[in-house]
Order: C-alpha cells, then sequence, then structure tokens
C-alpha cells in the first residue's frame, strides 16, 4: 500500500501558485519522497524528489518538513496545462528494486 | 532530452491470443519496469528487471506474463493468453541505478484492448 496520504481533489487560479499537500508520516529515515504527475492517460511525468532539504527545479519547488512527515508540492505559476493527477510516492526499495507504489493522488483543476 | 518510448500506441486482441508489448528504455539505463493502469485506477507495479533477470514481481504477474531483453535496446512484456481483465494501459518505465534517489522515467504506454 502507498505510504502517503493526499487529498483527492484541488482547484487553482490559473497564474497563481498550486500548492499540493502531502502527508507521509511512517517514512524512513533514508527513503525518498518522489512526485509525478499524469495527464490524461499519457505516462507518468517525473516532477521532483527529495530527501530531506527543500528542491527545485525548472518544473516546481518540494518542501520538506524537518520531522520529513509532510511535504508540499508547489507549482508557482500554474497554467492550464498543469491540470493533471500529481502522485506524492514514497520509493520503497526492496530486494533489488526500488518500485513505485502509486496511490490515487490528488487530481489538480487549473482553472481560468 | 532521452526518453522511453514504448509500441504500438494502442493493440487490440481478441481473447486468448498472445501480445507482446514492446519498450525501448533510455539507452544507459539498467533497470526496467512494467506497471499497467486499469481505466480509472491507479497505477500498478508489475515487475522489475535487471541483469538478465526478473528482480521482483507482483501477485498481477503470474504465468501469463512473461518479460525479456530480447536485444541491447528492446524490453518486452508478453501476456500469453489474454483475458478481458488484462485490458489496461501498460507503462514501461526504465531507471540508471537502483541507487536511492535515482529517477524512473516512464513512457508514453500502450493501450491494450481485449476484446
Amino acid at each position: 500500500d502507498a505510504k502517503t496520504t493526499q487529498p483527492p481533489s484541488m482547484d487553482c487560479a490559473e497564474g497563481r501558485a498550486a500548492n499540493l499537500p502531502c502527508n507521509h508520516s511512517t517514512i524512513s529515515g533514508n527513503e525518498y519522497v518522489y512526485w509525478y504527475r499524469q495527464i490524461h492517460s499519457q505516462g507518468p511525468q517525473y516532477i521532483i524528489h527529495g530527501l530531506k532539504n527543500n528542491e527545485t527545479n525548472e518544473m516546481a519547488s518540494l518542501i520538506i518538513t524537518e520531522d520529513r512527515k509532510s511535504s508540499t508540492l508547489i507549482l508557482p505559476h500554474a497554467t492550464l496545462r498543469d491540470t493533471a493527477v500529481y502522485y506524492c510516492i514514497v520509493r520503497v526499495y526492496s530486494g533489488n528494486t526500488g518500485k513505485l507504489i502509486f496511490g490515487q493522488g490528488t487530481t489538480l483543476q487549473v482553472k481560468p | 532530452e532521452p526518453e522511453v518510448t514504448q509500441t504500438p500506441s494502442h493493440q487490440v486482441t481478441q481473447m486468448g491470443q498472445e501480445v507482446i508489448l514492446r519498450c525501448v528504455p533510455i539507452s544507459n539505463h539498467l533497470y526496467f519496469y512494467w506497471y499497467r493502469q486499469i481505466l480509472g485506477q491507479k497505477v500498478e507495479f508489475l515487475v522489475s528487471f535487471y541483469n538478465n533477470e526478473i528482480s521482483e514481481k507482483s501477485e498481477i504477474f503470474d504465468d501469463q506474463f512473461s518479460v525479456e531483453r530480447p536485444d541491447g535496446s528492446n524490453f518486452t512484456l508478453k501476456i500469453r493468453s489474454t483475458k478481458l481483465e488484462d485490458s489496461a494501459m501498460y507503462f514501461c518505465a526504465s531507471t540508471r541505478d537502483r541507487g536511492i534517489g535515482d529517477t524512473q522515467y516512464f513512457g508514453p504506454g500502450t493501450r491494450l484492448t481485449v476484446l
């Protein structure tokens, strides 16, 4: 089962920042938090990942709380093309693999 | 930018027929994965593959499924005798290594429709 909890849906006005929360209270010390998104039925698209420190790339910023029990993905200036399902994933390593366990994610609707 | 490719984009087959879904992972990647997503449901892990053998498989990945890396570039998923419930989007993914913090990149998917 997924180790994360996300709200099922959120709305955001175009041009505003979208802040997507995620709870991962059982995360272990060496487990990373990954964010992916899926537009319609396309393949999941990698956005960003982090361990402890806040991270930023050309797509988004990731803010991780000091206790690592929650995080927030920030899309600084949301556009209509950012409408998608956003998945927060704690990557589980077992054996020789690093599979991703997807939950239901948050459906972000960006509105004009 | 390198990307994972998958063919075909849409496959329609009759129940009981064999299908092979093809993927070309990113060229310097060593770990390969298949996931599936039934319409309206979440993305589910099927199998991971490394060094020409299966690393891990889920309960979904039964004897009807097999994976293969027949050459240095392709990675295939075979379903021997398709069932109606195999209808889904199938996504291939690859990663350079399994190191903590490495990133899995997904292909666009193959939509499998079993009639």
